[in-house]
């Protein structure tokens, strides 16, 4: 069974644009969760989503949204990137809420 | 809010020798997690534990969770080097984030094995 694909793999962007992350998960599964991670603040949860529907959001600005379709793949969008936006999003699919989240590669931002 | 502390942050050992790795965390949960990842790499699941006394072992790691204590181990016993890498341990559940599901990660454990 293929695993959690994510793309891009690699993005450098410029502060004031916007970029849109895409993941597939796993076949079967309908959760998806997204994460970023910093060498500063760690693995942060950024929202998730089952079912098209986005039950849970973490601590970040508006300017972070996602969203699910009917076929459970996920796209994640930050508008006005900022310098700090640079980061690994890691996308996670599991079977539905509150079971093992397995994660996809990554896509590394750089934001200059 | 949740908050999952790890210790230590960094442990260097030589191959054949036993070492655990601690997790707290601060609020009641149902399920704690362990994840491996590689430099470079995502998160590898190693271990989900969902109830007080949960022990399960793969190879030569085993994790346990006391959730009286809040706290989760893992143990490496006889390390080889294939095991460096970075362990993260992950609280999910209704209790954690004001009541999302995702998971608060702690910061990790950067483990160096010497041969």
């Amino acid at each position: 069974k293929a695993g959690v694909t994510q793309t891009p793999r690699y993005l450098i962007k410029t502060r004031g644009q916007q970029v849109t992350l895409s993941c597939s998960p796993i076949s079967g599964h309908r959760s998806v969760s997204w994460y970023q991670q910093t060498p500063g603040q760690g693995l942060q949860f950024l929202f998730e989503y089952f079912s098209e529907t986005q039950r849970n959001k973490g601590n970040f600005p508006g300017r972070f949204s996602g969203r699910q379709f009917s076929n459970s793949r996920s796209e994640m969008n930050v508008s006005t990137l900022e310098l700090g936006d640079s980061a690994l999003y890691l996308c996670a699919s599991s079977i539905g809420v509150q079971e093992t989240q397995y994660f996809g590669p990554g896509t590394r931002l750089l934001v200059l | 809010e949740l908050k999952v502390e790890q210790n230590p942050l960094f442990l260097s050992m030589q191959e054949g020798k036993n070492y655990t790795i601690y997790c707290n965390y601060s609020t009641t949960s149902d399920r704690l997690y362990w994840y491996r990842q590689d430099p470079g790499k995502s998160l590898e699941s190693l271990f989900v534990l969902l109830s007080n006394g949960a022990v399960k072992q793969e190879g030569r790691l085993m994790a346990s969770l006391d959730t009286k204590a809040r706290l989760s181990t893992l143990h490496i016993t006889a390390a080889v080097h294939d095991l460096s890498a970075t362990y993260f341990c992950a609280v999910g559940g209704r209790a954690s984030g004001g009541g999302a599901d995702g998971l608060t990660f702690g910061k990790g454990t950067h483990l160096i094995i010497q041969p």
